[in-house]
């Protein structure tokens, strides 16, 4: 079964500092695809980061980068400087070859002043 | 482009009514989805499809139903709601079969049944 486990369901940082977002998954296939969604209090869904699974290189978006650990099943997202508009939920995904996009429970990060 | 639209954005139901949340999209995506969001349980897929005609069960598919009849269309019929079936919905698209094309999703349908 394809599963996502986001173990924190609540954090809080200063801004400028660096956080990092867990994510782990489980899935049978070996290649598949990973995602980072934020979601801010709009509500609005929207992608941060992904990754393939048969790419080694970790993928990385200006401030935001995932530590892809393959064997594991680790997929962390990392927030560098963060900023008061990092704050929002943040929702770890995974799409195997059946096309299902499957999401964890999230992580509600809050930036402080 | 207006992307993924949904409506309505807000409905209230008595337990037992049925009602279709609209979704559509102009993208020519070919994948569609729908999930609901409820507090501390992230977003739960209920249905999805890879292209017209083609539907698929997600994680929480009970007491609702899709179809796919035109690629851009794909509404969610609740048949007989439930106070259970209070969430937000969200509608979501993709070009599919390739992981670099990301969901592009609705802003969302709040449902309250009562």
């Amino acid at each position: 079964a394809q599963t996502v486990t986001q173990s924190q369901p609540e954090m809080s940082v200063q801004e400028a500092e660096t956080v990092t977002l867990s994510c782990t998954y489980d899935t049978s296939e070996n290649n598949y695809y990973l995602f980072w969604y934020k979601q801010p209090p709009s509500r609005q869904m929207i992608l941060v980061i992904r990754q393939e699974a048969y790419k080694q290189q970790n993928a990385t978006e200006n401030r935001f980068s995932v530590n892809f650990q393959k064997a594991a099943k680790s997929f962390s997202l990392k927030i560098s400087d963060s900023q008061l508009g990092d704050t929002a939920m943040y929702f770890c995904a995974s799409m195997n070859r059946d096309d299902k996009i499957i999401f964890g429970k999230g992580t509600r990060l809050h930036i402080l002043p | 482009n207006a992307g993924v639209t949904q409506t309505p954005k807000f409905q209230v139901l008595k337990t037992g009514q049925s009602m279709t949340l609209q979704c559509a999209q102009d993208m020519n995506h070919e994948y569609m989805s729908w999930y609901r969001q409820d507090p501390g349980m992230g977003l739960r897929l209920i249905h999805y499809s890879v292209g017209a005609g083609i539907t698929d069960q997600g994680e929480v598919p009970n007491g609702y139903n899709v179809s796919r009849s035109t690629t851009e269309d794909f509404p969610l019929r609740l048949l007989s709601a439930a106070p259970s079936q209070t969430s937000v919905y969200f509608c979501a698209s993709s070009y599919g079969r390739r992981g670099d094309s990301p969901l592009h999703f609705g802003n969302g349908t709040r449902l309250t049944v009562t």
